[in-house]
């Protein structure tokens, strides 16, 4: 049963932490993308790699978010220093192909800093 | 700017009826138009799709209708069941660089 996966579940910081995040995408897909949901907008696309390489992170803060994927089976999407206002759910998906047209994804690290 | 839009943050059906989703887009620059479903602490999972070349797609009790005239992307459950209450996105892709642009969802929830 081939799933993303994603840690931490849940992750409650104060503010001024580091936070790393990880996912494993499924086994075999090439492209990784790093979403991250608030309460008041859809889905907002962070960052995008294929075949490990950073295609896009325009969609990131780039003075406290860094996004990497040291090999094909993970990837890391890092806040430091975190605030408040990056509370939300960051979600990971995967896809394969140049075109994705279908994307999976994991269940989600709900961020909490205080 | 929202390019996307789900106007209506919730919705709520009785089992049995039809139950209709909306979207609406901003402009004529997306070529693929997706449904995902997502249930509470899961992440979203795809539902159903539809080209722009298309005006219809239709899987099981799931129908996809696009009128590109309107900008206006509706997604149909008949008959709705109790597990079909959910969050549900619409999402655009865009043509130049196929990234997918989302609404902001729309809460489902089935009476019995």
């Amino acid at each position: 049963d081939a799933r993303v996966t994603q840690t931490p579940r849940d992750k409650v910081t104060e503010m001024g932490q580091e936070v790393t995040m990880r996912c494993q995408p499924i086994l075999g897909h090439n492209t990784v993308f790093w979403y991250r949901q608030t309460m008041m907008q859809g889905l907002e696309l962070l960052a995008y790699f294929r075949n490990r390489a950073p295609l896009d992170d325009s969609g990131m803060p780039k003075d406290r978010f860094s996004a990497e994927m040291p090999d094909a089976t993970l990837a890391t999407l890092k806040i430091q220093p975190s605030e408040p206002r990056d509370s939300a759910v960051y979600f990971c998906a995967s896809g394969l192909g140049q075109v994705v047209d279908t994307q999976y994804f994991g269940p989600g690290t709900r961020l909490t800093v205080l | 700017d929202q390019q996307v839009k789900q106007n209506s943050p919730s919705l709520s059906v009785q089992e049995g009826r039809i139950s209709i989703l909306n979207c609406d887009y901003t402009n004529s620059m997306f070529d693929y138009f997706l449904w995902y479903k997502k249930y509470p602490a899961e992440g979203p999972t795809f539902l159903i799709s539809i080209s722009s070349i298309k005006d219809k797609n239709e899987d099981g009790r799931f129908t996809v209708f696009l009128n590109k005239s309107a900008k206006h992307l509706s997604l149909h459950i008949v008959p709705s069941q109790p597990g079909d209450s959910a969050v549900y996105f619409c999402a655009a892709r865009r043509r130049s660089n196929y990234q997918l642009i989302w609404g902001a969802g729309t809460k489902l929830i089935i009476k019995p």
